[in-house]
């Protein structure tokens, strides 16, 4: 099954423990992205990778980082997580940039 | 930069009734438009997309949407409501030569029996 994957899927933890967000897709999509969802602001991008090895800030970057070493993977690694970045995060995959995206089912992060 | 609005947060429609989403955008260069439908504790799913072409796009569930460049509008639209559509609802832009993707914030549509 055609399908984006994300674990964990929930995730509580304290501010400052370094903790990674998992992200693979089986489409042998090129474009994969990063986004946080929070009430009353949408989803905004946080990161995206048009291909292998090659990232780029979206509007949201601020804490966060990307590494795409393979096409399937392109984990978030959170290196010192604030209360502030409590939210539910999605990750999305397409063909090329300018196609449609598919999501994961999401992992809802809290940061005490 | 490119933006996108989408003006009422809430929609509250009764069942048999057409429906409307509003969505407005700016971007430089001609636009990729998408609409994608949320479901309580699930990802985002695709509805439809204008890329170029006709501008009444018809998507899933029966649902379409109309691109109107003067005005730069993709308003989603459905002639008969049905509960099942009660959801929450994304409109998005993306760049096709730098990769961003904007979203707006999100509008609540509630189909009431």
């Amino acid at each position: 099954e055609a399908q984006v994957t994300q674990n964990p899927r929930y995730l509580i933890t304290v501010t400052g423990k370094k903790l990674t967000v998992t992200c693979s897709q089986n489409m042998n999509h090129e474009y994969m992205s990063w986004y946080r969802q929070d009430p009353g602001l949408g989803l905004r991008q946080i990161y995206y990778s048009m291909n292998v090895e090659v990232t780029d800030k979206g509007d949201v970057p601020e804490g966060y980082k990307v590494s795409r070493k393979e096409k399937r993977n392109f984990p978030l690694i959170l290196e010192s997580p604030s209360p502030n970045q409590t939210s539910l995060y999605f990750c999305a995959s397409s063909p090329m940039a300018s196609d449609t995206q598919y999501f994961g089912p999401g992992t809802r992060l809290t940061v005490l | 930069a490119q933006s996108v609005a989408q003006p009422e947060d809430q929609v509250n429609v009764a069942e048999g009734n057409p429906l409307t989403v509003k969505c407005t955008y700016s971007v430089s260069g001609n636009p990729y438009l998408f609409w994608y439908v949320q479901y309580p504790n699930r990802g985002l799913q695709f509805l439809l997309k204008y890329i170029t072409g006709d501008n009444l796009v018809k998507g899933s569930y029966g649902f379409e949407a109309e691109f109107n460049k003067s005005q730069t509008s993709f308003h989603l639209k459905k002639p008969s409501a049905l509960v099942s559509d009660s959801a929450l609802y994304f409109c998005a832009v993306r760049d096709t030569n730098a990769g961003k993707s904007t979203f707006g914030d999100g509008t609540t549509l509630t189909v009431k029996p």
